[in-house]
């Protein structure tokens, strides 16, 4: 069964410092959707992608992070100067014409 | 914002017994998603539900959309030390909003 990967499984990063979680979608999914879980917490939605564009965005989805496809098939998630609070666990989710959303197994993103 | 309500946040039951957990909103959602999840690990999709009144079961789970699309239960029969989990329902409104889950613990 095809399934979402994620790299790094597991990422300790300073404070201020920049970071890319990567993510290799199940091909043929069309949209794309990136998702943090705060220890504890719920999962909250950050961004949805399609077309090679943003087509949704959250309030937490601010201008310390961005998006891309870089080389059509892997899928980032970048946050520029990244802060305590953004320690959690990233996951990237895939979208087919079934409507099922597949998630990845995440990233654990410690801030230090 | 759309907010999902999820009750009871928490449920302990017996092997054997039968149970319903709930997810309620104001909002009216296009599809809604029950997910499982592990700690440490990602959702796992259990169900998406479309239409309004729509049941789907998938063997002892039985889940159910509200007429109106703004609510959906989970209905799990004879439960099993196996379904111990977080169940997760997610609304589908061009963005995914998550409940906060309920965590269920069934012991043998």
């Amino acid at each position: 069964e095809p399934e979402v990967t994620q790299t790094p499984s597991h990422q300790v990063t300073q404070m201020g410092q920049e970071v890319i979680l990567r993510c290799v979608p199940i091909s043929n999914h069309l949209y794309f959707y990136w998702y943090r879980q705060i220890l504890g917490q719920k999962v909250e939605f950050l961004v949805s992608f399609y077309n090679n564009e943003i087509s949704e965005k959250s309030e937490i989805f601010d201008d310390q992070f961005s998006v891309e496809r870089p080389d059509g098939s892997n899928f980032t998630l970048k946050i520029r100067s990244t802060k305590l609070e953004d320690s959690a666990m990233y996951f990237c989710a895939n979208w087919g014409q079934g409507n099922e959303q597949y998630f990845g197994p995440g990233t654990r993103l410690t801030v230090t | 914002t759309q907010l999902l309500e999820q009750s009871p946040q928490f449920l302990s039951i017996q092997e054997g017994e039968n149970l319903t957990v709930y997810c309620n909103s104001s909002s009216v959602f296009s599809s809604l998603q029950w997910y499982r999840q592990e700690p440490g690990e990602g959702p796992v999709l259990l169900v998406t539900v479309v239409t309004g009144g729509e049941v789907k079961k998938l063997k002892r789970l039985t889940f159910q959309f509200g007429d109106a699309r703004k609510d959906s239960s989970l209905h799990i029969t004879a439960a099993q030390p196996g379904d111990t989990g977080l169940y997760l329902c997610a609304g589908d409104n061009n963005d995914m909003r998550f409940g906060a889950g309920t965590r269920l613990t069934v012991k043998p």
